[in-house]
C-alpha cells in the first residue's frame, strides 16, 4: 500500500486553464504538506494543514487554493495557469506533536509534473 | 541571504571514497536538521535527523552538527555508485507548524 499517493502524476495543459492534484495519505497522520519544486530542484513549501486546519499559507498566488476535507486529504487546485507553474508539486505529510518541533519525519508522495504550455 | 544554503554541486567521488556535504543556515531558532536523499525522478526520502550538537552516525552516514556555527554537514564513508543522487539538507524551526525549510540540494555523483 502507498503511504502518500498522488495523482494524476503527469499533467500536461495549456496556459490559462484550471487543474487539480489530489492527496492521501494512509499513514494516520494528522499533518499534510504541499511542496513546489522548480527545475532547479528547489524545494519550497507552499501549503500545511493539521487537521483540515490551513496552519502555512507562504507567499502564494491567490490562484492556487488547497483543500482538506478530512486529515488524510489534501487537494490542490490551481486556476488560470501560467508557464512559471510548470513544477513538481509533491504532497508530504507528518505527526506533529502540538507545540513540538523536534519530530515529524515528512513522508513524501512520488510527486506530481505539472506542465503548462 | 537564503534561508538554508547548500553547494549545488555536482561533487564527485571515485567509489569507496568519503563524501562530505555541507549546509549552513540562517535561523538560530532552528530545531530540528534533516538529510534527504532525491534520486532522479522520485521523491525525496529521510536518510539521517539530528537535534543535538555532535555527531550522529547511522551505517556508512555521519551527520554533524554545529549550532554555534549554524552549520550542518552529512558524510558518506565507503560511497557506492548507488550513493549518486541529489542530497538536501532541510532546517526546521520552533513553533513553526512543521515548516521544513529546504535548501537546494547538492548532486553527488559516485564514479566506480
Amino acid at each position: 500500500d502507498t503511504a502518500v499517493s498522488q495523482t494524476p502524476k503527469y499533467l500536461v495543459t495549456q496556459m490559462g486553464n484550471d487543474k487539480s492534484i489530489k492527496c492521501e495519505q494512509n499513514l494516520g497522520h494528522d499533518t499534510m504538506y504541499w511542496y513546489k519544486q522548480d527545475s532547479k530542484k528547489f524545494l519550497k513549501i507552499m501549503f500545511s494543514y493539521n487537521n483540515k486546519e490551513l496552519i502555512i499559507n507562504e507567499t502564494v498566488p491567490n490562484r492556487f487554493s488547497p483543500k482538506s476535507p478530512d486529515k488524510a486529504h489534501l487537494n490542490l487546485h490551481i486556476n488560470s495557469l501560467e508557464l512559471g507553474d510548470s513544477a513538481v508539486y509533491f504532497c508530504a505529510s507528518s505527526q506533529e506533536t502540538a507545540g513540538l518541533a523536534r519530530t515529524g519525519e515528512l513522508f513524501f508522495g512520488e510527486g506530481s509534473r505539472l506542465t503548462v504550455l | 541571504q537564503k534561508e538554508v544554503e547548500q553547494n549545488s554541486g555536482p561533487l564527485s567521488v571515485p567509489e569507496g571514497a568519503i563524501a562530505s556535504l555541507n549546509c549552513t543556515y540562517s535561523d538560530r531558532g532552528s530545531q530540528s536538521f534533516f538529510w534527504y536523499r532525491q534520486y532522479s525522478g522520485k521523491s525525496p526520502e529521510l536518510i539521517m535527523f539530528i537535534y543535538s550538537n555532535g555527531d550522529k552516525e547511522d551505517g556508512r552516514f555521519t551527520a554533524q552538527l554545529n549550532k554555534a556555527s549554524q552549520y550542518v554537514s552529512l558524510l558518506i564513508r565507503d560511497s557506492q555508485p548507488s550513493d549518486s543522487a541529489t542530497y538536501l539538507c532541510a532546517v526546521r524551526g520552533y513553533n513553526q507548524g512543521g515548516k521544513l525549510i529546504f535548501g537546494q540540494g547538492t548532486e553527488l555523483s559516485v564514479k566506480p
